[in-house]
């Protein structure tokens, strides 16, 4: 089943620690997306790519990175965790076929805690 | 630039109530828009869609339609039930050239029986 997901679904470490979310997607979407949703729900646009070996930063400045070497893997990465880091990160991928009205395709979701 | 504004909630409505939630946009080309629903611990889904002006989507009893004239993309359902609450984005997308969705803020939605 073609799907879209993330690991952990929850994450708790302390600060300091090096980290990284995966997001996996089977559907063979080019671009690809993480968002930072605060406690209050909106949504932030940190990083996205439209293809291997392209990222892009988004709308909000993030100590992350990201890396697209695979079309179905766009893992996030901390080097060194702070408890500013606590959040929930969503992870989306979208096709750029003419069909498909650009909807983008969400997973369930990574809540991190830095301690 | 592009951007969604929807209504601050939350809100809280009694089942079988009469749902409204404003959804406005500004655009510098010819936008899709987008409501998605995200439910308790759980990412996003796509609720509906409207690709062109004056187009009505609909999916389990909700609907909203693409007023150009008025840049709005109102969220509407008849009868509200328990099930519904979750937080609701509305969004838009440039039609032309690869650019992301751009989310409102999220309106907050709680029905109680």
């Amino acid at each position: 089943e073609a799907d879209i997901y993330q690991t952990p679904r929850y994450l708790v470490i302390g600060t300091g620690k090096k980290i990284t979310l995966e997001c996996s997607q089977t559907m063979g979407h080019d671009k690809m997306y993480w968002y930072q949703q605060d406690p209050g729900m909106e949504l932030h646009l940190i990083h996205y790519s439209y293809g291997v070996n392209s990222t892009e930063k988004g709308d909000l400045s993030s100590e992350s990175t990201v890396s697209r070497i695979r079309t179905e893997h766009f893992p996030l990465t901390l080097e060194s965790a702070r408890p500013s880091h606590t959040s929930q990160y969503l992870c989306a991928s979208s096709d750029t076929g003419p069909s498909s009205y650009n909807e983008q395709f969400f997973g369930p979701g990574t809540r991190l805690t830095v301690l | 630039g592009n951007s969604v504004t929807q209504m601050e909630g939350p809100v809280t409505l009694s089942e079988e109530a009469f749902l409204t939630i404003n959804c406005t946009y500004t655009a510098t080309g010819y936008p899709s828009l987008f409501w998605y629903v995200q439910y308790p611990g759980e990412g996003l889904q796509l609720l509906l869609k409207a690709t062109k002006a004056d187009d009505k989507g609909s999916n389990k009893g909700f609907e909203a339609t693409y007023r150009k004239e008025t840049t709005s993309f109102h969220l509407e359902k008849g009868s509200v039930q328990v099930s519904d609450s979750a937080v609701y984005f509305c969004a838009l997308r440039l039609n032309s050239g690869n650019t992301p969705l751009v989310f409102g803020k999220g309106t907050r939605l709680s029905v109680i029986a």
